[in-house]
């Protein structure tokens, strides 16, 4: 069974605060997936990766960065957490040779910025 | 802009009866997917539709894909108070790329 862990599954910080969300997935997955959900909006890409150390941006990528240094461990850092930045953010991960291409999803971080 | 848009965002169903979903997209694909979203989780992935495909099924569940139209709807037949959930429709440009989801179908089925 695919498991894909989210370090936290509700976070309250203030505006400016620097922000660390993490996901963690243990089937060996080369491509991993951050997306924030806001409703009415569906899930939107902010950064994906598709090898460790490497990178790349999705639609929504201004205020954020990722880091992989690990196959199994994908990052999310807010430097300056807004406002605007609250919201539900949903890890995924998936096999570059899975011919269903199925992403596997964590269960989400509810991010409250006051 | 939303690749897929779901049409409608909210059904209300009675156990037993049909639910139907769709969704639009704009541009070529190379597949369609459908997500399944229970309150406050994680998505799960329920099918998948290539472009050369024109219907799939999987259970209590089928999907069409009109590529001429690019559309794409869902059908869960018989539905249970389980089914109550968010879905969600995801496309692919080409194979194993990202993907762009939709705003999603809140269907609630009362039991």
């Amino acid at each position: 069974d695919v498991k894909v862990t989210q370090s936290s599954r509700y976070l309250v910080k203030r505006t400016g605060e620097k922000v660390f969300l993490e996901c963690v997935q243990d089937m060996d997955h080369e491509n991993m997936f951050w997306y924030r959900q806001d409703p009415g909006l569906g899930l939107r890409l902010i950064y994906f990766s598709y090898d460790v150390k490497m990178k790349e941006k999705g639609d929504i990528p201004e205020g954020y960065s990722v880091s992989r240094e690990k196959k199994e461990r994908f990052s999310l850092i807010l430097e300056s957490a807004s406002t605007n930045q609250t919201s539900m953010y949903l890890c995924a991960s998936s096999h570059i040779r899975d011919p269903a291409y199925e992403q596997y999803f964590g269960p989400g971080t509810r991010l409250t910025v006051t | 802009s939303q690749q897929g848009e779901e049409d409608p965002q909210a059904l209300s169903i009675q156990e037993g009866e049909n639910a139907t979903m769709n969704c639009s997209y704009k541009t070529s694909i190379n597949n369609l997917q459908w997500y399944r979203q229970n309150s406050g989780r994680g998505l799960v992935h329920l099918i998948l539709i290539r472009s050369n495909e024109r219907e799939k099924h999987s259970g209590r569940l089928r999907v069409t894909l009109d590529t001429s139209k690019k559309s794409s709807s869902l059908l869960i037949t018989a539905s249970r108070a389980a089914d109550t959930a968010s879905y969600f429709c995801a496309t692919a440009k080409a194979a194993g790329n990202k993907l762009t989801f939709g705003g999603g179908t809140r269907v609630l089925v009362k039991p």
